[in-house]
C-alpha cells in the first residue's frame, strides 16, 4: 500500500524549532518530487515547499523561506521539514504529499496524488 | 505570485444536481497548469484533476474540468452523496504554488 506517515508535530514556544518527518512506503520514494502543504484550523491549503528527487532543487513559499528547510533521505524513504524561528501563524496541520508528474503534449503537469494524514504543529507560549 | 479566487464560497445543492465551481487567477496560468483537489472533513486532500481538464487516476467521469488563461471551472455533473466536500483549485505555473480559498459544496 502506498502510504505517507507524518510525525514530529507538537507544541512549541514562539521562536522555537521543530523537525517534521514523513515516512514513505509502498512506492519508490527516490523517484518522486515531494512536497509539504499546511492548513490552519478551519482554513484553506497553503503550499510550503517542494524538493526534487535527489534533493538538488528546493522551493519555498516566501513566508517560510530562511526559516524552514526541506530535505530528504532516500535511503530511509523519508522526507523532513526543519522549522526554525517558529511563529504563531505557523500553527497548522502539516501534510507531506507525493508529487506525480504527468506528461501532456511534452509539458510536465504536476499533481499531489498521495498525502499523509497530517501532523499538527502548535506555536504558543 | 498568482492569486486564485474561487466562487462561490459555498454551493448548496441536492444530490443529483449539477455543481459548477469557478476558479479565477490574477494572471495567466501558463499551459493550464491547474489542478483541483477535494477535501472532506478530517481528511487529507484528494487529487481530482490536473492540466485543468485531465482526471487523476480513479476519479469518476462525473467530474470534469475546463478553462484556460485565467478562468477555470470544475463541474460535477450529478452530485453523489460522497461529493459533498470542499474543493480547491491550485496552480503550478511557477513558484510559489498557490491554492484558491476553497468552495464548499453542501447538501441543500
Amino acid at each position: 500500500e502506498v502510504q505517507l506517515v507524518e510525525s514530529g508535530g507538537g507544541l512549541v514556544q514562539p521562536g522555537g524549532s521543530l523537525r517534521l518527518s514523513c515516512a514513505a512506503s509502498g512506492f519508490t520514494f527516490s523517484s518522486y518530487w515531494m512536497s509539504w502543504v499546511r492548513q490552519a484550523p478551519g482554513k484553506g491549503l497553503e503550499w510550503v515547499a517542494n524538493i526534487k528527487q535527489d534533493g538538488s532543487e528546493k522551493y519555498y513559499v516566501d513566508s517560510v523561506r530562511g526559516r524552514f528547510t526541506i530535505s530528504r533521505d532516500n535511503a530511509k524513504n523519508s522526507l523532513y521539514l526543519q522549522m526554525e524561528s517558529l511563529r504563531a501563524e505557523d500553527t497548522t496541520v502539516y501534510y507531506c504529499a507525493r508529487i506525480v508528474v504527468y506528461d501532456i503534449l511534452t509539458l510536465p503537469h504536476y499533481g499531489m496524488d498521495v498525502w499523509g494524514q497530517g501532523t499538527t504543529v502548535t506555536v504558543s507560549s | 505570485e498568482i492569486v486564485l479566487t474561487q466562487s462561490p464560497g459555498t454551493l448548496s445543492l441536492s444530490p443529483g444536481e449539477r455543481a459548477t465551481l469557478s476558479c479565477r487567477a490574477s494572471q495567466i496560468v501558463t499551459s493550464s497548469f491547474l489542478a483541483w483537489y477535494q477535501q472532506k472533513p478530517g481528511q487529507a486532500p484528494r487529487l481530482l484533476m490536473y492540466g485543468a481538464s485531465s482526471r487523476a487516476t480513479g476519479i469518476p467521469d462525473r467530474f470534469s474540468g475546463s478553462g484556460s488563461g485565467t478562468d477555470f471551472t470544475l463541474t460535477i455533473s450529478r452530485l453523489e452523496p460522497e461529493d459533498f466536500a470542499v474543493y480547491y483549485c491550485q496552480q503550478y505555473t511557477g513558484s510559489p504554488w498557490t491554492f484558491g480559498q476553497g468552495t464548499k459544496v453542501e447538501i441543500k
